[in-house]
């Protein structure tokens, strides 16, 4: 089943601006995480944030995280169109435990 | 990052056929994998568990006969899809854990069935 919600499902920007999706999840979870995944390839891991972690930054990519509203953001500034992908949210319960999937949010970048 | 590797990367198959998928994990072990399935334009869905000298545990739903998985040693998991039928087309990627929360993706099996 899936556990996550990206918000919105489909999003097109210029280049040059910078583009939020979210995502909300049901159940506590150990960590959050971001991948990226362009058209019929495998998934890159984007950026991992832990439940007792607030906001995180790598590159021009930052993370919230607010565990009180089940919800995450991810933010990529000063986008360009190699940023054009899909971006999923997965989330963990603990190590060894399987990533729950969101529905994904697919990002355009026009050059 | 750790690196897991599958092959192969793409494969077609007639109707009826069985296809075996492999993952590997090339600098780490992998103690669990997980293998996720993903049809166009949709998330990916978990199909099972798979911890090394022990039977995989299937999500609801997925037929445990029809896609066999063994997880022999640390570094390899199989994926057989029997009798394989053209509703099985899709994108199969299986992740390992070793020590810590990330998990490392292989970069998925596409496989045709006509």
């Amino acid at each position: 089943s899936q556990q996550g919600e990206e918000d919105p499902q489909a999003l097109s920007i210029q280049e040059g601006e910078n583009a939020t999706m979210n995502c909300s999840y049901k159940t506590s979870i150990n960590n959050l995480q971001w991948y990226r995944q362009n058209s019929g390839r495998g998934l890159v891991h984007l950026i991992l944030i832990r439940s007792n972690e607030r906001e995180k930054h790598s590159g021009r990519l930052r993370v919230t995280l607010d565990t009180s509203k089940k919800s995450s953001s991810l933010l990529i500034t000063a986008s360009r169109a190699a940023d054009t992908a899909s971006y999923f949210c997965a989330t963990a319960n603990s190590g060894n435990t399987p990533l729950v999937f969101g529905k994904g949010t697919r990002l355009s970048v026009i050059a | 990052g750790a690196v897991v590797s599958q092959h192969p990367s793409w494969v077609i198959c007639k109707s009826g056929t069985s296809v075996k998928i492999e993952c590997r994990s090339l600098d780490f072990q992998a103690t669990t994998m997980f293998w996720y399935r993903q049809f166009p334009k949709q998330s990916l869905m978990l199909m099972a568990t798979s911890n090394e000298g022990s039977k995989a545990t299937y999500e609801q739903g997925v037929e445990k006969d029809k896609f066999l998985i063994n997880h022999a040693s640390l570094t390899l998991s199989t994926l057989t899809v029997t009798s394989a039928h053209p509703e099985d087309s899709s994108f199969y990627i299986c992740s390992g854990t070793g020590q810590g929360y990330e998990q490392y993706f292989g970069p998925g099996t596409r496989l045709t069935v006509t």
